[in-house]
């Protein structure tokens, strides 16, 4: 079983849909909870970041950590073509420089117009 | 965060031939790291690169396969040596961003070995 698990999709979803995005973890010392966002050809490029349970927003994103059940979602409103890409999550048990981060597999998301 | 650079952008190479990649930081980092990513997959640890002293290989990845130089604050380079059809893949390279715990990715090396 992978540390991080995570639906792979595709998931195709009409413009103005709302995202559910979802990682599943087994390791209960993961404290820190990280979404990346990766279009085609590109480099990951971190979205949101949260630490321990709880939500975050910001803009259309919302973050969700549930760490009793070992479990985190990103939330997109009113998503948009621009919003098409894969989608990583990342965690970590560590506060430190030296933080190893361990990846989900990638959700592909494509919304289309 | 970060700016950070890669060259090449992508190649291709033939068999047997080796590729070193660079990774530029518009900052000073301690620590930065190299990724792999194949096809449809997600991003595995090749190695930690300090400067300094030595690189710190994840499980899987040797030395003589993946010799990763780190000479300043700025710069690391990562050589795939004498390479073969699966080493294709994207080569990542990171940093820890200041202030924030966690990793800024460059845009990646397209790596196509034939």
């Amino acid at each position: 079983q992978k540390e991080v698990e995570q639906d792979p999709g595709p998931l195709s979803v009409p413009e103005g849909a709302i995202v559910s995005l979802n990682c599943t973890y087994s390791n209960s010392a993961f404290q820190y909870f990280m979404w990346y966002r990766q279009y085609s050809r590109k480099g990951p490029e971190l979205l949101m970041y949260t630490y321990s349970s709880g939500n975050k927003e910001d803009g259309r994103f919302t973050a969700q950590v549930d760490k009793s059940s070992k479990y985190i979602s990103l939330f997109i409103r009113d998503s948009q073509p621009s919003d098409s890409a894969t989608y990583l999550c990342a965690m970590s048990a560590y506060n430190n420089a030296g933080n190893m981060l361990t990846f989900g597999g990638g959700t592909r998301l494509m919304v289309k117009p | 965060s970060a700016v950070i650079s890669q060259k090449p952008s992508r190649d291709i190479c033939q068999r047997g031939t080796s590729l070193t990649i660079q990774c530029q930081v518009d900052s000073q980092v301690t620590m930065m790291f190299w990724y792999r990513q194949q096809p449809g997959q997600s991003l595995t640890l090749i190695a930690t690169a300090n400067q300094g002293s030595e690189a710190t290989y994840e499980s899987g990845f040797v030395i003589d396969k993946f010799p990763i130089s780190r000479p300043n604050l700025t710069f690391s380079t990562l050589t795939v040596s004498n390479m073969s059809p699966e080493d294709s893949s994207i080569y990542l390279c990171s940093v820890v961003g200041g202030g924030v715990y966690t990793q800024y990715f460059g845009p990646g090396t397209r790596l196509t070995v034939l």
